[in-house]
């Protein structure tokens, strides 16, 4: 049950865009179909924002967007907006439980 | 409208023991398998248990294994989290999640604060 591997930090001006990965193994990420990614922002409870791999729930943007290759999914922001400024969290089916990402701080300059 | 709302947090000391429970509203709950999942402050979110629609398969992070039990009362649409021989490190927010598309649906939490 180790943590998937996000960078601690991300950063892009408004209207770039910027790609978040997570890095896990053959047992969790490379193994299904089943990552999903969770936006944070202070105080609030995570939204849902990316499920398996690349399909967006009703409401998001599709600046968003998520792929997969191999034990490594990615997460990218296109058209950077302030609001996007959170804290991205990566999940994925691990078998018979859940495993997040440590986490990753985007940061709209 | 689709809810979930925690409650049953607080203080507690290390040892003690706490139950929470999770109320699901708009839904079928007796058809979805449903997740604890918590925060510790200035932490990472960390899974912490699972359990199938009907309660009969459950299972649990390494580090809550043997002290915490999942539950659940499909005729009160209720989710339960018994948290026994509570440590520090597991001060947290706790958040009952719904699994579907991805972790779909999420409470707002409840903050678990356990002092030594």
């Amino acid at each position: 049950q180790s943590a998937l591997t996000q960078p601690r930090s991300v950063s892009g001006s408004p209207g770039q865009s910027v790609t978040i990965s997570c890095t896990g193994t053959s047992s969790d990420v490379g193994g299904y179909n089943y990552v999903s990614w969770y936006q944070l922002h202070p105080g609030k409870a995570p939204k849902p924002m990316i499920y398996d791999v690349s399909k967006r729930p009703s409401g998001v943007p599709d600046r968003f967007s998520g792929s997969k290759s191999g034990n490594t999914a990615s997460l990218t922001i296109s058209g950077l907006q302030a609001e996007d400024e959170a804290d991205y969290y990566c999940c994925s089916w691990a078998g018979n439980s859940l495993v997040f990402g440590g986490g990753t701080k985007l940061t709209v300059l | 409208e689709v809810q979930l709302v925690e409650s049953g947090g607080g203080l507690v000391q290390a040892g003690g023991s706490l139950r929470l429970s999770c109320a699901a509203s708009g839904f079928t709950f007796s058809s979805y398998r449903m997740h604890w999942v918590r925060q510790a402050p200035g932490k990472g979110l960390v899974w912490v248990s699972l359990i199938n629609s009907d309660g009969s398969t459950t299972t649990y992070a390494d580090s809550v294994k043997g002290r915490f039990t999942i539950s659940r009362d499909n005729a009160k649409n209720t989710l339960y989290l018994e948290m026994n021989s509570l440590r520090a490190e597991d001060t947290a927010v706790y958040y009952c999640a719904r699994d579907y598309l991805g972790l779909g649906v999420w409470g707002q939490g409840t903050l678990v604060t356990v002092s030594s």
